[in-house]
């Protein structure tokens, strides 16, 4: 595997299922991210992670809950989600934060809520 | 709050130039960036301008101007492929991109 992989690609579930969307960057990065994309949004930041350190919770609800436990991988557990978080989740690296290196993306999971 | 404005879509035809233009009213300034994102697709990286002026990669270009609050991307010669929508994104901090809504280029034979 290289870059950004994310599993699974696509999610439907209930208002009161819990489950977890997976990351991991095969690129040796220090910084993760999490974002929301909906349809004829801007993408959305939700979370950063610099060394597995939570630098960055940007209001989101307390539905979502990230967790870190290494530079390579990322979770997003979900759970009580609304049809309103229907979406694209996306998840990125960086190697540092800042400077001029890029965000890498995955391809992302595409979550419906029924 | 951070704005960024970019035209929803743009129609062009193979072969000829299409410009992007992005405006960008933020709190601070740290870097633009430009990404593509086929649809379904992760977005990705396309380039990188913090300094005034045109930085030239292949068939794309892109321009800044930090005291109008502008940019552009310049596709040339555009190919089928190239259909797809176009994200500008502006760090105005330390790391937070705070993104457009992006715009969706349509390329017809």
């Amino acid at each position: 595997e290289t870059g950004v992989t994310q599993t699974p690609r696509h999610l439907v579930m209930g208002m009161t299922n819990k489950k977890s969307l997976k990351c991991e960057q095969h690129l040796g990065h220090n910084a993760m991210y999490w974002y929301k994309q909906s349809a004829k949004k801007p993408l959305e930041l939700m979370f950063v992670y610099n060394f597995k350190e939570q630098t960055e919770n940007n209001s989101v609800p307390s539905r979502f809950s990230p967790e870190c436990p290494n530079s390579s991988h990322l979770f997003l557990h979900l759970h009580t989600l609304q049809p309103e978080d229907s979406a694209l989740y996306l998840c990125a690296s960086s190697q540092d934060l800042g400077g001029s290196g890029e965000q890498y993306f995955g391809p992302g999971t595409r979550l419906t809520v029924t | 709050g951070q704005n960024i404005d970019q035209p929803t879509e743009m129609t062009a035809t193979e072969g000829a130039i299409v410009q992007i233009n992005c405006t960008y009213q933020t709190s601070g300034f740290n870097g633009l960036f430009w990404y593509q994102q086929h649809a379904g697709e992760a977005p990705t990286f396309l380039s990188y301008n913090v300094l005034d002026g045109l930085e030239e990669k292949g068939r794309f270009s892109s321009f800044l101007s930090r005291s109008k609050g502008y940019s552009f991307l310049l596709l040339k010669e555009l190919q089928m492929k190239d259909s797809a929508s176009y994200l500008c994104a502006v760090r105005d901090g330390d790391y937070k991109l705070s993104f457009g809504a992006g715009t969706t280029v349509t390329v017809r034979a």
